[in-house]
Protein backbone atom coordinates (compact mmCIF):
# COMPACT_ATOMS: atom_id res chain seq x y z
CA UNK A 1 0.00 0.00 0.00
CA UNK A 2 1.08 3.42 -0.96
CA UNK A 3 1.71 5.24 2.22
CA UNK A 4 0.49 9.39 1.79
CA UNK A 5 2.23 11.53 4.53
CA UNK A 6 1.33 15.02 4.65
CA UNK A 7 2.83 18.28 6.79
CA UNK A 8 2.20 20.19 8.55
CA UNK A 9 -0.77 18.36 10.35
CA UNK A 10 -2.29 21.99 11.10
CA UNK A 11 -0.94 25.43 9.49
CA UNK A 12 -1.64 28.78 10.83
CA UNK A 13 -1.65 31.81 8.44
CA UNK A 14 -3.29 35.15 8.12
CA UNK A 15 -5.63 36.14 5.95
CA UNK A 16 -4.33 37.49 2.47
CA UNK A 17 -0.92 35.62 3.37
CA UNK A 18 -0.16 32.35 1.18
CA UNK A 19 0.35 28.49 2.29
CA UNK A 20 2.41 25.63 1.02
CA UNK A 21 1.29 22.14 2.10
CA UNK A 22 3.24 19.42 1.08
CA UNK A 23 2.71 15.96 0.36
CA UNK A 24 4.66 13.05 0.09
CA UNK A 25 4.07 9.38 -1.47
CA UNK A 26 6.02 6.22 0.29
CA UNK A 27 6.55 5.13 -3.35
CA UNK A 28 6.54 7.03 -7.06
CA UNK A 29 2.64 7.50 -8.35
CA UNK A 30 4.14 9.22 -11.29
CA UNK A 31 1.76 12.42 -11.23
CA UNK A 32 -1.43 10.47 -10.40
CA UNK A 33 -2.36 12.77 -7.46
CA UNK A 34 -5.12 15.03 -6.07
CA UNK A 35 -6.05 17.42 -3.69
CA UNK A 36 -9.51 17.93 -1.91
CA UNK A 37 -10.99 20.65 0.20
CA UNK A 38 -13.22 19.75 2.87
CA UNK A 39 -15.07 22.59 5.00
CA UNK A 40 -16.78 21.10 8.60
CA UNK A 41 -19.90 19.16 7.60
CA UNK A 42 -19.22 19.23 3.67
CA UNK A 43 -18.04 16.65 1.65
CA UNK A 44 -15.08 17.14 0.18
CA UNK A 45 -14.54 18.85 -3.21
CA UNK A 46 -11.91 18.24 -6.00
CA UNK A 47 -9.28 21.03 -6.41
CA UNK A 48 -6.58 19.50 -8.30
CA UNK A 49 -5.63 15.92 -9.96
CA UNK A 50 -3.02 15.10 -12.17
CA UNK A 51 -1.00 17.13 -9.76
CA UNK A 52 -0.86 20.42 -11.40
CA UNK A 53 -4.66 20.26 -13.33
CA UNK A 54 -7.31 22.57 -11.64
CA UNK A 55 -10.74 21.28 -11.54
CA UNK A 56 -13.69 23.11 -12.74
CA UNK A 57 -14.55 26.29 -11.27
CA UNK A 58 -11.33 25.98 -8.78
CA UNK A 59 -9.52 29.79 -9.09
CA UNK A 60 -6.22 30.28 -10.08
CA UNK A 61 -5.17 31.10 -6.46
CA UNK A 62 -4.73 27.21 -5.91
CA UNK A 63 -2.29 25.57 -7.84
CA UNK A 64 -0.20 22.39 -7.20
CA UNK A 65 3.17 21.09 -8.42
CA UNK A 66 4.95 18.10 -8.21
CA UNK A 67 6.08 14.64 -9.24
CA UNK A 68 7.02 11.01 -8.15
CA UNK A 69 6.84 11.31 -4.52
CA UNK A 70 7.00 14.96 -3.52
CA UNK A 71 4.29 17.07 -3.88
CA UNK A 72 2.87 20.93 -2.75
CA UNK A 73 -0.33 22.65 -2.94
CA UNK A 74 0.18 26.21 -2.42
CA UNK A 75 -2.96 28.62 -1.97
CA UNK A 76 -1.93 32.43 -2.98
CA UNK A 77 -3.56 35.33 -0.94
CA UNK A 78 -6.12 33.24 1.54
CA UNK A 79 -9.47 34.42 2.03
CA UNK A 80 -11.80 33.55 4.60
CA UNK A 81 -13.41 30.50 2.81
CA UNK A 82 -10.27 28.99 2.20
CA UNK A 83 -9.47 27.53 5.91
CA UNK A 84 -10.84 24.14 5.73
CA UNK A 85 -9.13 20.89 5.78
CA UNK A 86 -6.67 19.65 2.58
CA UNK A 87 -6.46 16.03 2.06
CA UNK A 88 -4.21 14.82 -0.85
CA UNK A 89 -4.70 11.38 -2.71
CA UNK A 90 -3.10 8.95 -4.65
CA UNK A 91 -4.51 6.80 -7.36
CA UNK A 92 -1.44 5.48 -9.14
CA UNK A 93 -3.09 2.19 -9.41
CA UNK A 94 -6.27 3.49 -10.18
CA UNK A 95 -9.22 1.69 -9.78
CA UNK A 96 -7.32 -0.40 -6.63
CA UNK A 97 -5.53 0.53 -3.75
CA UNK A 98 -6.47 4.41 -3.79
CA UNK A 99 -5.17 5.96 -0.53
CA UNK A 100 -5.14 9.34 0.90
CA UNK A 101 -2.74 11.68 3.11
CA UNK A 102 -3.97 12.08 6.89
CA UNK A 103 -5.16 16.07 5.80
CA UNK A 104 -3.40 19.14 6.72
CA UNK A 105 -5.87 21.77 8.61
CA UNK A 106 -5.49 26.01 7.32
CA UNK A 107 -6.30 27.68 10.40
CA UNK A 108 -6.43 30.73 10.61
CA UNK A 109 -3.60 33.12 12.25
CA UNK B 1 -25.66 19.56 -12.42
CA UNK B 2 -24.57 16.03 -10.93
CA UNK B 3 -26.31 14.98 -7.90
CA UNK B 4 -25.64 12.32 -5.68
CA UNK B 5 -28.18 11.20 -2.76
CA UNK B 6 -26.70 8.63 -0.32
CA UNK B 7 -29.02 6.62 2.07
CA UNK B 8 -29.43 3.70 4.32
CA UNK B 9 -27.23 5.14 6.89
CA UNK B 10 -28.40 3.98 10.54
CA UNK B 11 -27.55 2.77 14.01
CA UNK B 12 -26.77 -1.06 13.75
CA UNK B 13 -25.25 -3.37 15.84
CA UNK B 14 -21.70 -5.26 16.18
CA UNK B 15 -21.97 -7.73 13.70
CA UNK B 16 -24.99 -6.90 11.75
CA UNK B 17 -25.79 -5.73 8.13
CA UNK B 18 -26.91 -2.38 6.13
CA UNK B 19 -27.43 -1.92 2.43
CA UNK B 20 -26.18 1.68 1.23
CA UNK B 21 -28.07 3.18 -1.64
CA UNK B 22 -26.86 6.14 -3.85
CA UNK B 23 -29.49 8.10 -6.28
CA UNK B 24 -27.97 9.63 -9.01
CA UNK B 25 -28.86 12.42 -11.43
CA UNK B 26 -27.61 14.67 -13.72
CA UNK B 27 -25.16 12.80 -15.90
CA UNK B 28 -25.33 9.40 -17.52
CA UNK B 29 -25.05 7.01 -15.07
CA UNK B 30 -24.10 3.72 -16.82
CA UNK B 31 -20.71 5.57 -18.82
CA UNK B 32 -18.73 6.15 -15.17
CA UNK B 33 -17.06 4.26 -12.39
CA UNK B 34 -18.67 4.92 -8.97
CA UNK B 35 -16.98 4.67 -5.75
CA UNK B 36 -17.75 4.41 -2.03
CA UNK B 37 -15.14 6.33 0.26
CA UNK B 38 -15.55 6.92 4.19
CA UNK B 39 -14.86 9.18 7.32
CA UNK B 40 -14.64 8.01 10.51
CA UNK B 41 -16.01 11.01 12.90
CA UNK B 42 -13.20 13.46 13.45
CA UNK B 43 -11.06 11.21 11.26
CA UNK B 44 -9.65 11.03 7.66
CA UNK B 45 -11.19 10.06 4.57
CA UNK B 46 -10.47 6.29 3.41
CA UNK B 47 -11.12 4.39 0.29
CA UNK B 48 -13.99 1.48 0.14
CA UNK B 49 -14.39 0.09 -2.89
CA UNK B 50 -14.87 0.79 -6.85
CA UNK B 51 -17.26 -0.84 -9.19
CA UNK B 52 -16.33 -0.06 -12.91
CA UNK B 53 -19.16 1.59 -15.13
CA UNK B 54 -20.83 -1.69 -16.73
CA UNK B 55 -20.26 -3.26 -13.15
CA UNK B 56 -18.53 -6.12 -13.86
CA UNK B 57 -15.59 -5.34 -12.39
CA UNK B 58 -15.40 -4.33 -8.17
CA UNK B 59 -12.60 -3.17 -5.58
CA UNK B 60 -12.37 -2.93 -2.44
CA UNK B 61 -10.00 -2.06 0.49
CA UNK B 62 -8.38 -4.67 2.46
CA UNK B 63 -10.05 -3.26 5.44
CA UNK B 64 -13.32 -4.19 4.32
CA UNK B 65 -12.96 -7.16 1.32
CA UNK B 66 -15.05 -10.00 2.21
CA UNK B 67 -17.19 -8.18 4.11
CA UNK B 68 -18.71 -5.49 1.61
CA UNK B 69 -20.47 -5.66 -1.99
CA UNK B 70 -20.61 -2.83 -4.36
CA UNK B 71 -22.98 -3.11 -6.94
CA UNK B 72 -24.97 -0.91 -9.35
CA UNK B 73 -28.22 -1.13 -11.16
CA UNK B 74 -27.94 1.26 -14.35
CA UNK B 75 -31.31 0.88 -15.00
CA UNK B 76 -32.41 2.55 -11.88
CA UNK B 77 -29.15 5.29 -11.85
CA UNK B 78 -28.37 3.89 -8.06
CA UNK B 79 -25.39 2.60 -6.57
CA UNK B 80 -24.93 0.39 -3.78
CA UNK B 81 -23.00 -0.63 -0.55
CA UNK B 82 -23.77 -4.12 1.22
CA UNK B 83 -22.05 -4.35 4.35
CA UNK B 84 -22.17 -7.03 6.37
CA UNK B 85 -20.79 -8.36 9.64
CA UNK B 86 -20.08 -4.76 11.10
CA UNK B 87 -17.56 -3.78 12.94
CA UNK B 88 -17.14 -0.65 15.51
CA UNK B 89 -14.44 0.42 12.75
CA UNK B 90 -16.99 0.70 10.43
CA UNK B 91 -18.45 3.65 12.00
CA UNK B 92 -18.13 6.22 9.32
CA UNK B 93 -19.96 8.83 6.91
CA UNK B 94 -20.27 6.91 3.86
CA UNK B 95 -20.08 9.12 0.76
CA UNK B 96 -20.88 7.70 -3.23
CA UNK B 97 -18.04 9.31 -5.80
CA UNK B 98 -18.41 9.63 -9.17
CA UNK B 99 -15.28 9.70 -11.51
CA UNK B 100 -16.35 11.70 -14.97
CA UNK B 101 -13.90 14.27 -16.21
CA UNK B 102 -11.06 12.85 -13.44
CA UNK B 103 -11.47 10.56 -10.41
CA UNK B 104 -13.46 11.67 -7.70
CA UNK B 105 -14.91 14.67 -9.19
CA UNK B 106 -18.48 14.74 -7.91
CA UNK B 107 -19.49 13.60 -4.21
CA UNK B 108 -22.39 13.06 -2.51
CA UNK B 109 -23.09 14.82 0.97
CA UNK B 110 -22.68 10.67 3.08
CA UNK B 111 -24.64 8.91 5.07
CA UNK B 112 -23.38 8.50 8.90
CA UNK B 113 -23.41 4.98 9.89
CA UNK B 114 -23.02 3.85 13.45
CA UNK B 115 -21.85 0.55 14.60
CA UNK B 116 -22.57 -0.01 18.70
CA UNK B 117 -24.40 -2.07 20.98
Amino acid sequence: EIVMTQSPATLSVSPGDGATLSCRASQSVRSNLAWFQQKPGQAPRLLIYGASTRAAGIPATFSGSGSGTEFTLTISSLQSEDFAVYYCQQYNNWPRKITFGQGTRLEIK
Amino acid sequence: EVQLLESGGALEQPGGSLRLSCAASGFTFSKYAMSWVRQPPGKGLEWVSTISNSGAATYYADSVQGRITVSRDNSKNTLYLQMNSLRAEDTAVYYCVVSTVTYFDHWGQGTLVTVSS
